[in-house]
């Protein structure tokens, strides 16, 4: 199985500020990374696919980038509503793996 | 609009079957994989597995042995079973649907599933 591993696992942060989560896989998984966004008591909500393809009705603050083994999910400016955690999901190879999760608090 | 919505038994006996079923509304049940994830605290998310609209399955190895996901003929719902299932198994279970590849771009709300005697 492709191994997912998510840094930081939580991060401390502030309305305004910029916010980066990185993920990485343990194989080359080309641009088949997807990042959600879960609130507590609630199913995740998909932000980005391949890596930098924004969903949509998701706001443009959210950026995802990278290919091969290393992405980054960044918050140009977090917000209230921000505050979650987020996870990676790599949909590149069966069975399909989620990273461990980054709480923005 | 689609929407997901599982329903079953909240509380399962050790050893038992554990079964899910997941309705499907606002949309063809066409095209697309109709997946069971689940959501521990110890394990975190983990793909249990999926069914095709024309009826192929894939499923988690470390779950192989245990699992079917199956659709109804109607195609309004689809199902999981999991068979002798422990403690280990207790978690939320979600069903969800594909849309580009293999990204989950719709959820269920989550059914909460324990098992103790």
């Amino acid at each position: 199985d492709i191994q997912l591993t998510q840094s930081p696992s939580f991060v401390s942060a502030s309305v305004g500020d910029r916010v980066t989560i990185t993920c990485r896989a343990s194989q080359d998984i080309s641009k088949w990374l997807a990042w959600y966004q879960q609130k507590p008591g609630r199913a995740p909500d998909l932000l980005i696919y391949a890596a930098s393809y924004l969903q949509s009705g998701v706001p443009s603050r959210f950026s995802g980038t990278g290919s091969g083994t290393d992405f980054t999910l960044t918050i140009s400016s977090l917000q209230p509503e921000d505050f979650a955690t987020y996870f990676c999901q790599q949909a590149n190879t069966l069975p399909l793996t989620f990273g461990g999760g980054t709480k923005v608090e | 609009q689609v929407q997901l919505q599982e329903s079953g038994p909240g509380l399962v006996k050790p050893s038992e079957t554990l079964s899910l079923t997941c309705s499907v509304s606002g949309g063809s049940i066409t095209y697309y994989y109709w997946s069971w994830i689940r959501q521990s605290p110890g394990k975190g998310l983990e793909y249990i597995g999926y069914i095709y609209y024309n009826g192929s399955t894939n499923y988690n190895p470390s779950l192989k042995s245990r699992v079917t996901i199956s659709m109804d003929t109607s195609k309004t719902h689809f199902s999981l079973r999991l068979t002798s299932v422990t403690a280990a198994d207790t978690a939320v279970y979600y069903c969800a649907r594909t849309s580009v590849g293999y990204t989950f771009s719709y959820w269920g709300q989550g059914a909460r599933v324990t098992v103790s005697s």
